[in-house]
């Protein structure tokens, strides 16, 4: 089944504790993207990726960092979160683009920072 | 970059009625418009999406608009039914430089039976 997979679902941590989240898709596609959702404030994008090794940032980047290693793959790391960045966070990925193709979300992952 | 406005914030409609969501975008190079459904506590899932060298799209009950002069472009739901209850978003691809997508803040559809 294709899909895109985020791990952890929920997690609660405190301030300055570095964290992933995990975001894997199993569709050989080449563009994904984080987004954060925040009530009022819509879906805003952290960061995406055209392809392997290849990252930039979107609308609100800062807190934030990504790799992507591995087609498969795109991490979101928290090196040191803080209470705003409490958040309920998407993956995505299409095949080639946001233009060019359906964008498929993960189920998203909630994340509080105490 | 590229600025995205949707209104309203909340519509709240008659089932069997009309329902219609307007957005408007900034950068007039912006060439692709998908709408995201979003049921609660589920993630978004694309409902109809729009390419700017056509001005209207319809796939069954659900029909998307634009207008590229005026930067702006709308979802038209009709026969609304209670399953039509979610969150809808807009959103703009504007390419060029920046391969990212800028979204609306989202109107919420309420279905009053």
């Amino acid at each position: 089944e294709a899909q895109v997979t985020q791990n952890p679902r929920y997690l609660i941590t405190v301030t300055g504790k570095k964290l992933t989240v995990t975001c894997s898709q199993n569709m050989n596609h080449e563009y994904m993207s984080w987004y954060r959702q925040d009530p009022g404030l819509g879906l805003r994008q952290i960061y995406y990726s055209m392809n392997v090794e290849v990252t930039d940032k979107g609308d609100v980047p800062e807190g934030y960092k990504v790799s992507r290693k591995e087609k498969r793959n795109f991490p979101l790391i928290l090196e040191s979160p803080s209470p705003n960045q409490t958040s309920l966070y998407f993956c995505a990925s299409t095949i080639s683009g946001p233009f060019t193709d359906t964008q498929y979300f993960g189920p998203g992952t909630r994340l509080t920072v105490l | 970059g590229e600025n995205v406005e949707q209104h309203p914030s909340t519509l709240s409609v008659q089932e069997g009625d009309s329902a219609v969501i307007k957005c408007t975008y900034s950068d007039s190079a912006s060439n692709y418009f998908p709408w995201y459904k979003q049921e609660l506590g589920k993630r978004p899932q694309l409902i109809i999406d729009i390419r700017s060298n056509v001005g209207e799209k319809k796939d069954q009950r659900i029909a998307v608009t634009l207008n590229k002069t005026a930067k702006h472009f709308s979802l038209h739901i009709t026969e609304t039914q209670p399953e039509d209850s979610a969150v809808y978003f807009c959103a703009a691809f504007s390419g060029g430089g920046a391969d990212g997508l800028t979204f609306g803040k989202g109107t919420h559809l309420i279905i009053q039976p």
